[in-house]
């Protein structure tokens, strides 16, 4: 079954410092892995995805990932944090069952302080 | 804005009452999704449908039951409501099935269970 694991369910970093979330997935065929972004009160937004086109993939608001399949990684980045970025981050895998459920891990609750 | 709409907002009830939450789809996405988010069990996909049929079932309780309309709206229904199912309820949409294809989630029914 798959599953995904992120590391750290809450992260602190300073304005301008990088941003580093880590997740790491469990499949045993190549996945296809998501990150979602929740804003308090809001729904969830994709930030990007890894549909195996190319392991380092670009999002919006400057976010990217890169997809390691030796590391079973998928570790959200970004290099210079926005205090608009305080949010709570997901990764997820796609089933491979074939109906596309996402299967999400526990999520990681950003804050930046200036 | 994701495109999909879900009402109401907020919704408060009694433990043994009857709830529905109610969501239209992107323009065009034939597939819904209901996922659960609470503070004990994250976030869980419950139901899916694909044009009107049920396609996936995650950990749904029996208590639950849901359906999509012609015009593609769904509709999640709770009943014999319980303290424990106060939680974020989340619904999704996507164009097809296709593990990589993007799921858009609406902003979501807070329901609290008094």
């Amino acid at each position: 079954a798959q599953s995904v694991t992120q590391l750290g369910s809450h992260v602190s970093v300073s304005e301008g410092a990088l941003v580093l979330l880590r997740c790491n997935y469990s499949s045993s065929v190549p996945p296809y892995l998501f990150w979602y972004v929740q804003y308090p009160n809001q729904g969830l937004q994709l930030l990007l995805k890894y549909t195996s086109a190319a392991t380092l993939v670009k999002g919006i608001n400057g976010f990217e990932a890169e997809f390691k399949k030796s590391e079973t990684s998928f570790h959200l980045t970004k290099p210079s944090a926005h205090m608009s970025d305080a949010a709570e981050y997901f990764c997820a895998v796609s089933d491979l069952s074939g109906y596309n459920k996402l299967i999400f891990g526990a999520g990681t609750r950003l804050a930046v302080h200036p | 804005d994701s495109g999909v709409t879900q009402t109401p907002k907020h919704l408060i009830t009694a433990t043994g009452q009857r709830v529905t939450l109610r969501c239209s789809p992107r323009s065009g996405d034939l597939s819904v999704y209901w996922y659960q988010q609470s503070l004990d069990q994250g976030l869980q996909f419950l139901i899916q449908y694909y044009n009107g049929e049920e396609r996936a079932k995650g950990n749904i309780l029996e208590r639950f039951s849901a359906q999509q309309f012609p015009d593609l709206h769904s509709e999640l229904n709770l009943s014999s409501l319980e303290l424990g199912d106060s939680a974020l309820y989340f619904c999704a949409s996507s164009v097809v099935l296709a593990g990589a294809d993007t799921q858009y989630f609406g902003p979501g029914t807070r329901l609290t269970v008094l």
